[in-house]
């Protein structure tokens, strides 16, 4: 079945390092790629998608490509805040219907002055 | 904008009660969805809901769960008799269609407790 895996956390950078968060998945077909963040006492916000091969979604600095060849969506940002610490998910549309979006573990991104 | 909100942000029980929770979709959507999180792991997919009847379910998502939508506005979430294991935090989703393409939209949470 579709899954995703992200690398593990936390991953600590100091203020206006770069920043990777690695991602990849397994899936049949094309899926849709989504990256939420979720920040510190908060819910789910969706920070950017891409929904076919070499698209590239970005928003607020991140970016992530969609790779089909090397199944990857990794997210960047080239200079990362203090205010970016959160926990950033990478996830994507389940087997069968298009309803079940399937996340990855997790990784909490800190930023330190 | 827009958003998705929830009731409560926080609830306590003791095992073996039955729990609510509610949600407000962003009132054009179409597809409604909950989520958990229990502590440190990953968010899991529960169900989903379009047309007044459940599109899919998880195995999480057993008798003692039950969705509904009672007006044109609201989404509750049932849990019949809570189990300690149940202690997790509870996302609503919607969106406006149930493609391949959607967004689905989050609201902030129900923390869960049972004691």
């Amino acid at each position: 079945g579709n899954s995703v895996t992200q690398m593990e956390g936390p991953v600590t950078l100091s203020e206006e390092a770069f920043l990777t968060i690695n991602c990849t998945y397994t899936a049949t077909g094309y899926p849709s790629l989504f990256w939420y963040v979720q920040y510190p006492g908060e819910g789910l916000q969706l920070l950017l998608k891409a929904t076919k091969a070499d698209d590239k979604g970005s928003n607020k600095g991140f970016e992530a490509t969609y790779r089909k060849e090397t199944t990857s969506f990794h997210l960047e940002k080239g200079s990362v805040q203090v205010s970016d610490s959160a926990v950033y998910f990478c996830a994507l549309y389940g087997d069968g219907g298009y309803n079940k979006l399937i996340f990855g573990a997790g990784t909490r991104l800190a930023v330190h002055p | 904008e827009p958003e998705v909100t929830q009731t409560p942000s926080h609830q306590v029980t003791q095992m073996g009660q039955e729990v609510i929770l509610r949600c407000v979709p962003i009132s054009n959507h179409l597809y409604f969805y909950w989520y958990r999180q229990i502590l440190g792991q990953k968010v899991e997919f529960l169900v989903s809901f379009y047309n007044n009847e459940i599109s899919e379910k998880s195995e999480i998502f057993d008798d003692q769960f039950s969705v509904e939508r009672p007006d044109g506005s609201n989404f509750t979430l049932k849990i019949r008799s809570t189990k300690l294991e149940d202690s997790a935090m509870y996302f609503c989703a919607s969106s406006l269609e149930g493609g391949r393409r959607e967004t689905q939209y989050f609201g902030p949470g129900t923390r869960l407790l049972v004691l």
